[in-house]
């Protein structure tokens, strides 16, 4: 069974400092991708990127990025430059690619506060 | 263009009630699906709907209904309500359920008394 594990519940971070939200997962399938979503307090869930199993290069949107380390089956997401309006609740979730099998497996979050 | 809607936005029900959330998918997007989200945990897939049909399941009891309508919308039913139901229900849309990318609808938060 897939399982994606968050270990932290909460971070304070300066505004402009980069900060690195940890996700490490585990599956027995070869063919999975890796999500990041930010929840903010509206409740929305908002796709910020997606890196596949088979992807050689780590994956970049913007100011994220993430750090996918297959071996050690880690997939922490890395923010630059973090502005105010990063706070928000960050989740890691993993899809396993087989056909019919294809819902997210969330974790337990990562509460991001950014301070002035 | 509209992203996923969902309605309504709140409900407070009383155990062993019915409910019904809706949810509308991004235009273009024929694959729904739904997740509870308990307070302080991450989402929880309850089933997912292409084409009319439910095309998988989550661990939720059959209290836990639902139906897709050939316009793409669906809805999530939920009989005889317990306490433990209250939640934030999320609805997600994709092109197909094989797509990366799921766009979320800003959930329906549900109490029950």
């Amino acid at each position: 069974a897939q399982k994606i594990t968050q270990t932290q519940p909460g971070m304070f971070v300066q505004e402009k400092e980069a900060v690195t939200l940890d996700c490490t997962y585990d599956t027995s399938d070869p063919s999975y991708g890796l999500f990041w979503y930010k929840q903010p307090s509206s409740g929305e869930m908002i796709f910020l990127i997606y890196q596949g199993s088979y992807d050689q290069q780590n994956a970049t949107e913007g100011r994220y990025s993430l750090n996918f380390q297959k071996a050690r089956k880690s997939a922490n997401l890395v923010i630059s430059a973090s502005q105010l309006g990063d706070s928000a609740m960050y989740f890691c979730a993993m899809r396993e690619e087989n056909f019919g099998n294809e819902k997210l497996t969330f974790g337990t979050g990562t509460r991001l506060t950014i301070i002035p | 263009d509209a992203g996923v809607t969902q309605s309504p936005t709140h409900l407070i029900k009383t155990r062993g009630q019915q409910v019904t959330l809706r949810c509308s998918p991004k235009s273009g997007h024929d694959t729904v699906s739904w997740y509870q989200q308990a307070l302080g945990q991450g989402p929880q897939f309850i089933f997912q709907y292409y084409e009319e049909e439910e095309r998988q399941r989550g661990n939720f009891p059959d209290r836990f209904s639902g139906h897709q309508f050939p316009n793409y919308s669906s809805e999530l039913n939920v009989n005889a309500l317990l306490l433990g139901d209250s939640a934030l229900y999320l609805c997600a849309s994709s092109l197909d359920p094989e797509n990366t990318e799921a766009f979320f609808g800003q959930g329906t938060r549900l109490t029950v008394v």
